[in-house]
């Protein structure tokens, strides 16, 4: 497995309180990724990064916030949580380029955050 | 957007035969189209990737064709075994203007290899 944590990996929290979800590489890839995992919708991007203080959105971005202030570290925030917000979060990492084609193609996840909101 | 479908959602195996798997993409501007396998509470595994300038792929016991006229690629699975059984999933690519690959992801199929 790439040199990926997520952390924590397990968390219940109440309606309306702020979480932050960590991952950490130590692979020093310059791309990073957070992904929600729900029944019936597969993996969903939320935001990417593509270098240090640099992200976009994913098509599930609406309620949360990234950040990325090291190259090894990307945080996902849920300002106020919500009961559609309980899924399984995995954040991924690829590299700036593939096979000297200058584009990155694989992606490579990280074990995965439970997160529950009640 | 990109929007990806896949087949059957669920799929049983007699230990020994074959397997296919199904996918179908909207946008024809793709050109990466990754196979993932995840065990029960595991993370996604990329299992096999193919570009869009390749019609077929092999690895092994697996292999994964694209037919980009028709806008689907399959994974073939030869000669399960059980450790096989997991769910797959199949993606797309889109390409960002930041050098790297968005995925949209299909929804899944549920692999179980019957010993």
């Amino acid at each position: 497995d790439a040199g990926i944590t997520q952390s924590p990996r397990h968390k219940v929290t109440e309606t309306g309180t702020p979480v932050t979800l960590r991952c950490h590489q130590t692979e020093n890839h310059r791309y990073m990724y957070w992904y929600r995992q729900d029944p019936g919708h597969g993996l969903r991007l939320i935001h990417y990064s593509y270098g240090v203080k640099d992200t976009d959105k994913g098509e599930v971005s609406d309620g949360y916030s990234v950040s990325r202030s090291k190259t090894e570290d990307f945080l996902l925030t849920l300002e106020s949580a919500t009961s559609s917000q309980t899924s399984v979060y995995f954040c991924a990492i690829s590299e700036s380029s593939s096979r000297g084609t200058g584009r990155s193609y694989e992606q490579y996840f990280g074990p995965g955050t439970r997160l529950t909101v009640t | 957007g990109e929007n990806v479908e896949q087949h059957p959602s669920t799929l049983s195996v007699q230990e020994g035969d074959s397997a296919v798997i199904k996918c179908t993409y909207s946008d024809s501007a793709s050109n990466y189209f990754p196979w993932y396998k995840q065990e029960l509470g595991k993370r996604p595994q990329l299992i096999i990737d193919i570009r869009s300038n390749v019609g077929e792929k092999k690895d092994q016991r697996i292999a994964v064709t694209l037919n980009k006229t028709a806008k689907h690629f399959s994974l073939h699975i030869t000669e399960t075994q059980p450790e096989d059984s997991a769910v797959y999933f199949c993606a797309a690519s889109s390409r960002s203007n930041f050098g790297n690959e968005k995925l949209t992801f299909g929804t899944g199929t549920r692999l179980t290899i019957i010993p």
